[in-house]
């Protein structure tokens, strides 16, 4: 089956960086993404992984390893909004398909 | 622009009951997918269209169906509600094609069943 699989929680201070990592069971999918969604809100993306390797965007970064089955979201300088449930999902393909099968959620609390 | 657009935002319902909740995506794009969100089960994908074809389907049982209209507004109808059917309703549009490099999530509909 596909899986992915996430810490529950993690706990950082403003200020610092936190890492929060993804490890998936699966194949065949296009790139790997992250999502940050606040307290039952919409989901909102955050970045893209199509290619081994690490991406930046601002304060966040994201990286992928296919032959490791690994990613991870990097959240640098953290702020107290930053508080929040993170997702990693990948973009599944073959045949005429369009979907994304999401992680089991980061739930994230930076502390003052 | 203006983004994807879920109503109603809250329902309740009772057992036995049906529900349709509406979906409209980003104007332009194609492809709308819903997913159904519990505490204990996540984001978990219900299906999708495309052009007003379902291309893809999840585990989910035959009371959970949907329509795409040729304006690509979507609907998602749960029949003979169950309390476990109590949830957040995400509908999450993106532009076209097989790749989903990003997806737009509407604010959602909590259903509960009581």
């Amino acid at each position: 089956g596909q899986s992915l699989e996430q810490p529950s929680e993690v706990t950082a201070v403003e200020g610092a960086i936190v890492q929060i990592n993804c490890t998936y069971q699966t194949s065949g999918f296009y790139g790997l993404s992250w999502y940050q969604q606040h307290d039952g809100g919409a989901p909102t993306f955050l970045s893209y992984n199509a290619l081994d390797g690490l991406e930046e965007t601002g304060r966040f970064s994201s990286f992928l390893s296919r032959s490791d089955s690994y990613g991870y979201l990097l959240l640098q300088e953290l702020q107290m909004k930053d508080s929040a449930s993170y997702f990693c999902a990948v973009s599944f393909h073959g045949g005429a398909t369009n979907k994304l099968i999401f992680g089991t959620g980061t739930l994230l609390a930076v502390q003052p | 622009k203006a983004g994807v657009t879920q109503t109603p935002r809250y329902l309740i319902k009772t057992r036995g009951q049906q529900v349709t909740l509406s979906c409209s995506p980003i104007s332009g794009h194609r492809s709308v997918s819903w997913y159904q969100q519990t505490p204990g089960q996540g984001l978990q994908f219900l299906f999708e269209y495309f052009s007003e074809t379902q291309r893809n389907k999840g585990n989910f049982p035959g009371r959970f169906s949907g329509r795409q209209f040729s304006n690509s507004r979507s609907e998602m109808n749960v029949s003979t509600l169950e309390l476990g059917d109590s949830a957040l309703y995400l509908c999450a549009s993106s532009l076209t094609g097989e790749e989903v490099t990003e997806a737009f999530f509407g604010q959602g509909t909590r259903l509960t069943v009581v």
